[in-house]
């Protein structure tokens, strides 16, 4: 039972490099989210998405990019990588009937030089 | 503005002895309330939640308690084990389909 998972772990970026995190769930849910947890800052919604076709932004939107052709899959596209998006990413899915119970992945830890 | 406010980044507590952790809000908008836990190199898993329209929830040694009129929840662990030693996340739904959550504590079990 794989849940929500999560490519790459780790990453080092150069700035203005771009790269995509990839994230997959095994449970058929229709909502989708990602955060970034920041020292001393908590879980932040960068964006979610209700549904294959449906996205939408969340608190920390700018300099990330999402789509969502499947329901399983989920994922964020940094353009242009800049060091204020050194962090760690999780992202997270849950069932429609009980969508703020959310199951996270183990996190993707991202670096910009 | 920080709506979802948890104001103590740490507790330490001793085996066996009740853990409270605390949670404050803003927005009376917020109708359904979760605590998640979390350990280092994982992500956050689910532990408790409350809707709006309830004063507690109990699930075993867990129990989440919400004051509407103080826009104020508390998250009590009894008895404390060192396993519970990890960083509490509180959370809040609103009308929308964003989860709002604090800063997170820090709690530390010693045996």
């Amino acid at each position: 039972n794989a849940g929500v998972t999560q490519t790459p772990k780790f990453q080092v970026l150069k700035t203005g490099q771009s790269m995509t995190l990839q994230c997959a769930q095994d449970m058929n849910h229709e909502y989708m989210s990602w955060y970034r947890q920041d020292p001393g800052m908590g879980l932040r919604l960068i964006h979610y998405s209700v549904g294959a076709g449906i996205t939408d932004q969340g608190e920390v939107p700018n300099g990330y990019n999402v789509s969502r052709s499947t329901t399983e899959d989920f994922p964020l596209r940094l353009l242009s990588a800049a060091p204020s998006q050194t962090s760690v990413y999780f992202c997270a899915s849950s069932d429609g009937q009980f969508w703020g119970e959310l199951f996270f992945g183990e996190g993707s830890r991202l670096t910009v030089l | 503005d920080q709506q979802v406010k948890q104001n103590s980044p740490s507790l330490s507590v001793q085996e066996g002895r009740i853990s409270i952790l605390n949670c404050d809000y803003t927005n009376s908008m917020f109708d359904y309330f979760l605590w998640y836990k979390k350990y280092p190199a994982e992500g956050p898993t689910f532990l408790i939640s409350i809707s709006s329209i309830k004063d507690k929830n109990e699930d075993g040694r867990f129990t989440v308690f919400l004051n509407k009129s103080a826009k104020h929840l508390s998250l009590h662990i009894v008895p404390s084990q060192p396993g519970d030693s990890a960083v509490y996340f509180c959370a809040a739904k609103g009308s929308n389909y964003k989860l709002t959550f604090g800063k997170g504590t820090l709690l530390t079990v010693n045996p």
